[in-house]
């Protein structure tokens, strides 16, 4: 099974500014995902990040506010950018189970982001 | 009406009783339903999975589908403490398309 490491675990982050999240997988995988769960809400999918190709972006979700860089098949970033209090959520990154198309098998243990 | 709905809860049973969690779904186009569990300040993990109508069983678990009602339940047997979490439902149509979550059960087991 995979293994994903996701830093930073939390943050507080002033309005305005931007914040990386890191997304370290022990193993190639070809399809990541980024996640929002806001409290009492659903996961909803931010974007799909394939290696070597544009992330592609669920409706609501843009690239100039949610950039997502894939340089290889074992690492990600999602960053938020020009942060409002809105953006506090728990963002979390997946990977599917190989062989399993379509499931999102693993998650990264979250990064709670509080906007202040 | 939402894609996928799900009882948030809370849930609170004694040790050792039988939960139920359950989800509808409106889209009769899902094909593949899956259970996660994530416990305070930690990602979801995956149950269990299932691409067909019927029960599927694994240890205390087992996860069943009814494709013609549109409902699909998660039961625990013998629960524990440690089985206190929140549960969430997921959908998918297919390989390539995003899942679908209920906004998950949380599940209190009182020692």
């Amino acid at each position: 099974s995979a293994v994903i490491s996701q830093k930073p675990s939390r943050d507080i982050c002033q309005r305005g500014t931007s914040l990386t999240i890191q997304c370290q997988v022990d193993s190639q995988v070809t399809m990541m995902f980024w996640y929002r769960q806001q409290p009492g809400q659903s996961l909803t999918l931010i974007a799909t990040a394939n290696q070597g190709s544009e992330a592609t972006y669920e409706s609501g979700f843009v690239i100039d506010k949610f950039p997502i860089s894939r340089p290889n098949l074992t690492f990600s970033t999602l960053t938020v950018s020009n942060m409002s209090p809105e953006d506090s959520s728990i963002y979390l990154c997946s990977v599917s189970e190989p062989g399993i198309p379509g499931t999102e098998a693993f998650f990264g243990q979250g990064t709670r982001l509080t906007v202040v | 009406q939402k894609e996928v709905e799900q009882d948030p809860g809370p849930l609170s049973v004694p040790e050792g009783a039988i939960v139920s969690l359950n989800c509808t779904y409106s889209n009769s186009a899902f094909q593949y339903f899956m259970w996660y569990r994530q416990y305070s300040r930690k990602g979801p993990e995956l149950l269990m999975y299932t691409y067909s109508s019927g029960n599927k069983e694994d240890g205390r678990f087992t996860a069943q589908v009814d494709k013609s009602s549109k409902y699909i339940s998660l039961f625990i047997r013998d629960s524990q403490p440690s089985d206190s979490a929140t549960y969430l439902c997921a959908m998918g149509y297919s390989g390539n398309t995003p899942l679908v979550f209920g906004k998950g059960t949380r599940l209190s087991v009182i020692a």
